[in-house]
């Protein structure tokens, strides 16, 4: 069966443009969450939603925002962006409570 | 945030048990520990995860103290491919909160020939 599928893997982006990413989780789950990944700060959580709700918000600025769709597809937001912004976005999936998650292999988002 | 203490690196001999300490002395009761791992620039891989029994499946075996204040992910055979970044995480479940994982910054495996 398919896996978490992110779009695009790769992206170049100037200092104040804003930016949509994808997320499309594995069919059947409902829960999707966003982590943020860089060298300095490691894996960060973003937000969580489920049943397109938003269920809980890592300790992120308000350019940062996202969004679930009826079919569990999920999109990020990242506006006004900054160079600090760089890093690994990862969308992660999971059918609800005692399940592991499923992580995408992540877009590459690069701020110049 | 991170709730979890991991040594920064390890490595093993191809063949042999790797064996990944992970202390995780503020865990409350119904809190579960989840192993990821991270391979190069790929998303995290799940592992395996436990409550307070020890686990097992085709990967690894998760081996959690009985005061569950710390765990060992067994890796029995390791190979080559296995190299990656190891996370120990504690899975926070409050409510209706279905599971924010909280990083830390995981121990580097590196098993060699």
């Amino acid at each position: 069966k398919a896996g978490v599928t992110q779009t695009p893997r790769y992206l170049i982006k100037t200092r104040g443009q804003q930016v949509t990413l994808s997320c499309s989780p594995i069919s059947g789950h409902r829960s999707v969450s966003w982590y943020q990944q860089t060298p300095g700060q490691g894996l960060q959580f973003l937000f969580e939603y489920f049943s397109e709700t938003q269920r809980n918000k890592g300790n992120f600025p308000g350019r940062f925002s996202g969004r679930q769709f009826s079919n569990s597809r999920s999109e990020m937001n990242v506006s006004t962006l900054e160079l600090g912004d760089s890093a690994l976005y990862l969308c992660a999936s999971t059918p609800g409570t005692n399940y592991g998650y499923t992580f995408g292999s992540g877009t590459r988002l690069t701020v110049v | 945030d991170a709730k979890t203490t991991q040594p920064p690196s390890m490595d093993c001999a191809e063949g042999r048990a790797a064996n990944l300490p992970c202390n995780h002395s503020t865990i409350s009761g119904n809190e579960y520990v989840y192993w990821y791992r991270q391979i190069h620039s790929q998303g995290p891989q799940y592992i395996i995860h436990g409550l307070k029994n020890n686990e097992t499946n085709e990967m690894a075996s998760l081996i959690i103290t009985e005061d569950r204040k710390s765990s060992t992910l067994i890796l029995p055979h390791a190979t080559l491919r296995d190299t990656a970044v190891y996370y120990c995480i504690v899975r926070v479940d409050r409510g209706s909160t279905l599971g924010r994982l909280y990083f830390g910054r995981g121990t580097q495996l590196t098993v060699w020939p």
